[in-house]
């Protein structure tokens, strides 16, 4: 079966940026979402198809993936960037989410 | 901007059954892929099934392979999850999203709860 690897947690300083990671074996081949989760709140997605931001979320939001690592990046990240962050890809009909990464912005 | 809103969640001993609902706002639910996803508590996201537009295709996550069934009712915009033989394992926020593969999930509902104890 197919898993993606998110570190469990990242620290970052306010205006800082922010770098989120999610490994899977030739995840560069596979298209990449990342999810924003907010405390007791639905999941956002913030990036679809590696890059591609939805509208109406903030430019500050960017994605890559390349090789076995996609990576959500937070430029100036702000208070309200504090949350859990989740990696999709899917594989033939299976989806796959990583672990979670808890961003804590101190 | 598309609504989802579950129903159908609560307290179910171990071993029952349960339907779970997603009423979707817009008139192009047929056009769209939909899909369940899971969070137990304090964990992260899980898939659970998926089903094309037009209900003609389900996936399903092995585990809840041959226990769960997803199927949807277009003509009243609403996605369904029967869930049967339930274990505390399936204890969960239980979340209807819109996509499936290449589409992402860009629209979630406010999940309904699954608790599964005797």
């Amino acid at each position: 079966s197919y898993e993606l690897s998110q570190p469990p947690s990242v620290s970052v300083s306010p205006g800082q940026t922010a770098t989120i990671t999610c490994s899977g074996d030739s995840l560069g081949d596979k298209f990449t979402s990342w999810y924003q989760q907010q405390p007791g709140l639905s999941p956002v997605l913030v990036i679809y198809e590696d890059t591609r931001r939805p509208s109406g979320i903030p430019e500050r939001f960017s994605g890559s993936n390349s090789g076995n690592t996609a990576t959500l990046t937070i430029s100036g990240t702000q208070a309200m960037d504090e949350a859990d962050y989740y990696c999709q890809a899917w594989d033939t009909s299976i989806v796959v989410f990583g672990g979670g990464t808890k961003l804590t912005v101190l | 901007e598309v609504q989802l809103v579950e129903s159908g969640g609560g307290l179910v001993q171990p071993g029952g059954s349960l339907r779970l609902s997603c009423a979707a706002s817009e008139l192009t639910f047929s056009n769209y892929p939909m899909t369940w996803i899971r969070q137990a508590p304090g964990k992260g996201l899980e898939w659970v099934a998926s089903i094309s537009g037009s209900g003609e295709s389900t996936y399903y996550a092995d585990s809840v392979k041959g226990r769960f069934t997803i199927y949807r009712d277009n003509s009243r915009f609403t996605l369904f999850l029967q869930l049967s033989t339930l274990s505390a394992e399936d204890t969960a926020v239980y979340y209807c999203a819109r996509g499936f593969r290449a589409d992402p999930y860009d629209y979630w509902g406010q999940g309904t709860l699954v608790t599964v104890s005797s």
